[in-house]
């Protein structure tokens, strides 16, 4: 199995244009999600979902969009990339829990810089 | 929502001493409790994880406690090594349908040989 495999791993980007980072997963997870990582801020919950056909907004969602499909594919679309979006992006995989242990699988990352 | 701190941002330990590494959480509803490791340009990983109806668990040189009365956990590494150099972050979740984790900020542990 690949696990949760994320594209591109580098882009670089100009301010107003737009692009998506594929994530798939091969485990049969209900629960995806994607995470951003900037220094001395851990990772904050950009958008998650429980399901196909199922999203819903994380702690810093504005400028960016989902869509669940399919329970494999979980895309994480830029609208108008900003400087303040340069970051590094994990998407990650669960199983959902209704009892609350969401044990994450993530993907290696995707750096993106918006210049 | 759920809010987690960590401090400090950094512990530096000497090979062999143990490192104890401390959360709070804010949500008295918390239940789940999982800490991450990240080594440099690598992906986060659970190294240990640990409910709220249990008050500690082992795993080999690694352990969690949690104190649910003060509402703060804490990883315990014993006999560093090298290798535990890394960040490690905490996080924990309130039951639900979504349960979703919301993480600290993260600790950045150097493991001096």
């Amino acid at each position: 199995n690949a696990g949760v495999t994320q594209t591109p791993k580098f882009q670089v980007l100009k301010t107003g244009q737009s692009m998506t980072l594929q994530c798939a997963q091969d485990m049969n997870h209900e629960y995806m999600s994607w995470y951003r990582q900037d220094p001395g801020m851990g990772l904050r919950l950009i958008h998650y979902s429980v399901g196909a056909g199922i999203t819903d907004q994380g702690e810093v969602p504005n400028g960016y969009n989902v869509s669940r499909s399919t329970t494999e594919d979980f895309p994480l679309r830029l609208l108008s990339a900003a400087p303040s979006q340069t970051s590094v992006y994990f998407c990650a995989s669960s199983y959902a829990m209704s009892s609350g242990a969401n044990v994450l699988t993530f993907g290696a990352g995707s750096r993106l810089t918006v210049l | 929502g759920e809010n987690v701190e960590q401090h400090p941002s950094t512990l530096s330990v000497q090979e062999g001493d143990s490192a104890v590494i401390k959360c709070t959480y804010s949500d008295s509803a918390s239940n789940y409790f999982p800490w991450y490791k990240q080594e440099l340009g690598k992906r986060p990983q659970l190294i240990i994880d640990i409910r709220s109806n249990v008050g500690e668990k082992k795993d080999q040189r690694i352990a969690v406690t949690l104190n649910k009365t003060a509402k703060h956990f804490s990883l315990h590494i014993t006999e560093t090594q090298p290798e535990d150099s890394a960040v490690y972050f905490c996080a924990a979740s309130i039951p639900g349908a979504n349960s979703k984790l919301t993480f600290g900020k993260g600790i950045t542990l150097s493991v001096r040989p």
